[in-house]
């Protein structure tokens, strides 16, 4: 187990309403990457955070956002939600030292219908 | 052309097999490699650093060619339980925004057939 968890694991929403995704990261990490995964396709990146700062973001439109805590849990809010926004959510802790090897939480299944 | 590209398979190969899977990036400059696996529906889980001499874990072995831009997941003696997606993952170093930018390939399905 990497020691990463996400909540909830399964989420359905309806079209036009917000959400909300959390992940811990593993001990000793103090880096959170945020990834989208649709069906049939590799995780694209959404954003980054460290050290409690948004650090990097991917190309996706500002109804996300996110945030990340002193003890280095994070968030991802999607507002407005769109059916195409139906996906596997999955979070990433890692260090910036080293090769940076990430270690995914399992992940939060959304459907928005 | 995609920052990493990866044959997206399937591989069908019967048990005790031998299959290799390739996948290449564009940026010279890369700095880290990796090779994950990701079982259906399942987060991926980091199956092997590539490291520029090369690289072996068990059956598994991944090699870097970095004149060719490209990396390689050997699997000997296939098993059942190999049957997953490999996704094969590209640390591009420093992004101008301060991060790693980090890309992942669309994967690689392998299924093993006994």
């Amino acid at each position: 187990e990497t020691g990463v968890t996400q909540s909830p694991t399964h989420l359905i929403k309806t079209r036009g309403q917000q959400v909300t995704l959390r992940c811990s990261s593993q001990s000793g990490h103090n880096t959170v990457s945020w990834y989208q995964q649709a069906l049939g396709q590799g995780p694209q990146f959404i954003f980054q955070y460290y050290r409690e700062e948004e650090n990097g973001r991917g190309n996706f439109p500002p109804r996300f956002s996110g945030l990340q805590f002193p003890n280095y849990s994070s968030e991802l809010n999607v507002n407005a939600l769109e059916l195409d926004d139906s996906a596997l959510y999955l979070c990433a802790s890692s260090s910036q030292q080293g090769a940076y090897e990430q270690y995914f939480g399992p992940g939060t299944r959304l459907t928005v219908t | 052309r995609k920052e990493v590209e990866q044959d997206p398979g399937p591989f069908n190969v019967p048990e005790g097999a031998t299959v290799a899977f390739n996948c290449t990036y564009s940026n010279s400059a890369s700095q880290s490699f990796f090779w994950y696996r990701q079982d259906c529906r399942k987060e991926p889980k980091l199956l092997m650093s590539v490291y520029s001499s090369g690289n072996e874990d068990g059956r598994f072995t991944a090699q870097l060619n970095r004149a060719s831009q490209y990396i390689s997941l050997l699997i000997r003696d296939s098993k059942l339980s190999d049957s997953a997606t490999y996704l094969c993952v590209v640390n591009f170093g420093w992004h101008s925004g301060g991060y790693q930018k980090v890309t992942f390939g669309t994967g690689t399905k392998l299924q093993v057939i006994p």
